[in-house]
């Protein structure tokens, strides 16, 4: 079955550390995407790639960093640059680059302990 | 002003009703449209997209754009239970002469209760 897989489900971050939050999509998609999900705020375009090897930073890309390096795969990494962390992140996948009808992962959800 | 704007509810209604979701937008360059279903502690599902103004039905969900008001509803008929989730509103565009698209911008969702 064709889709998005984003791992883990849950994951536990020690203040300081980097986290890497991994997305795999087997649509043949070109444009992938990372957004963060919180309470009463909505979806939030941290990176975004339209083609392998390039990415442009969205709202919110400070202590984010991302790269694009197989068509299939975009990970996220969470440095301990970014002052809140605690969050839903979900990874999209579009065939166009315009970002419409986006197919999503499940999502992680990342907590600081 | 937020772009987009959309209550945040929740919406509880009986089983059977129909559910009408909206939201309304604020950037005129706006040109699709879109309807989410999250359920809770998952992704979002896309289940409505649309381009132009005026109606497109899938089942029991319709979606409705009005350009011209800058306002969008989504109508679910004979709800269900299985119906209760979180529904995004979503909308993008092309950016013109400069090429290249709008980025996708969501609402805040809006969460409905269908009860038995």
């Amino acid at each position: 079955d064709g889709g998005i897989t984003q791992s883990p489900k849950y994951l536990f971050r020690k203040e300081g550390q980097n986290v890497t939050l991994s997305c795999e999509q087997n649509l043949n998609h070109d444009a992938m995407y990372w957004y963060r999900q919180d309470p009463g705020q909505g979806l939030r375009l941290i990176y975004y790639s339209q083609i392998v090897n390039d990415f442009q930073k969205g709202d919110i890309a400070e202590g984010y960093s991302v790269s694009r390096e197989k068509k299939e795969s975009f990970p996220l990494t969470v440095t301990s640059a970014q002052k809140n962390p605690t969050a839903f992140y979900l990874c999209a996948s579009s065939i166009a680059d315009s970002g419409t009808e986006a197919f999503f992962g499940q999502g992680t959800r990342l907590t600081v302990v | 002003q937020k772009e987009v704007e959309q209550d945040p509810g929740p919406l509880s209604v009986p089983e059977g009703a129909i559910v009408s979701l909206n939201c309304t937008y604020s950037n005129s360059a706006f040109q699709y449209f879109m309807w989410y279903r999250q359920y809770s502690r998952k992704g979002p599902e896309l289940l409505m997209y649309t381009y132009s103004s005026g109606n497109k039905e899938d089942g029991r969900f319709t979606a409705q754009v009005d350009k011209s008001s800058k306002y969008i509803s989504l109508f679910i008929r004979d709800s269900q239970p299985s119906d209760s989730a979180t529904y995004l509103c979503a909308m993008g565009g092309f950016l013109g002469d400069s090429g290249g698209y709008q980025k996708v911008t969501f609402g805040t969702g809006t969460k409905l209760q269908v009860i038995p």
